[in-house]
């Protein structure tokens, strides 16, 4: 267990509709990233935040968007689903804002969009 | 071209076999260099962290580094049918945060 929870575990859901991705990061951790891994991009680095602010972007579709709140919990938003984002959405947390540290990745959430 | 590079297999080996998994890259602002396990339906779980070239070892594993050849590999000895599983490396520069990842590779390990 790395410490990292993620909720739900599965979700399904028809397109055009949006879901909220819940990550709560190991505790004392205060930098928090978003990964989508599917089957033909493999894992790939969507957002990071560090104690509530955005720190890095990457490979986000505008229709995606994300925030960490005070208790440094975070949520991912996913809108206008489309088939193609189908995947695994999974959440990690690390120490520090230059990500030296070990990155903690959590069971992540299965999202299918019918 | 994919800045990570690394085949998908599958790869199948009996128990006690070595085991050797790879990954080019093509970014040389790369500096930190990790393999993850990942088990079925499971997060990632980082095995190895490396900085730069060189070799480390841990138990069974041992991870090593060549930036020359821009060129990582992840050696697994006595291997363990409890090993099977997805492999991926990652890889991190130096200034920042966000970690590129490999494709992984499905290893089972046949008793």
């Amino acid at each position: 267990d790395s410490g990292v929870t993620q909720t739900p575990k599965h979700l399904i859901t028809a397109t055009g509709q949006r879901v909220t991705l819940r990550c709560s990061p190991r505790s004392g951790d205060l930098s928090v990233y978003w990964y989508q891994q599917s089957l033909d991009q493999g894992l790939q680095f969507l957002i990071q935040y560090y104690n509530g602010e955005e720190r890095a972007k990457g490979n986000i579709l505008e229709r995606f968007s994300a925030q960490q709140f005070p208790d440094l919990h975070s949520e991912l938003n996913l809108s206008s689903l489309e088939l193609g984002d189908s995947a695994l959405y999974f959440c990690a947390s690390s120490g520090g804002l230059a990500g030296t540290e070990t990155q903690y990745f959590g069971p992540g959430t299965r999202l299918l969009v019918l | 071209q994919k800045e990570v590079e690394q085949d998908p297999g599958p790869l199948s080996v009996p128990e006690g076999a070595i085991v050797s998994l790879n990954c080019t890259y093509s970014n040389s602002a790369f500096q930190y260099f990790m393999w993850y396990r990942q088990y079925s339906r499971k997060g990632p779980e980082l095995l190895m962290y490396t900085y730069s070239s060189g070799n480390k070892e841990d138990g069974r594993f041992t991870a090593q580094v060549d930036k020359s050849s821009k060129y990582i590999s992840l050696f697994i000895r006595d291997s363990q049918p409890s090993d099977s599983a997805t492999y991926l490396c990652a890889m991190r520069e130096t200034s920042g945060s966000r970690l590129t990842f490999g494709e992984g590779t499905q290893l089972t390990v046949n008793p």
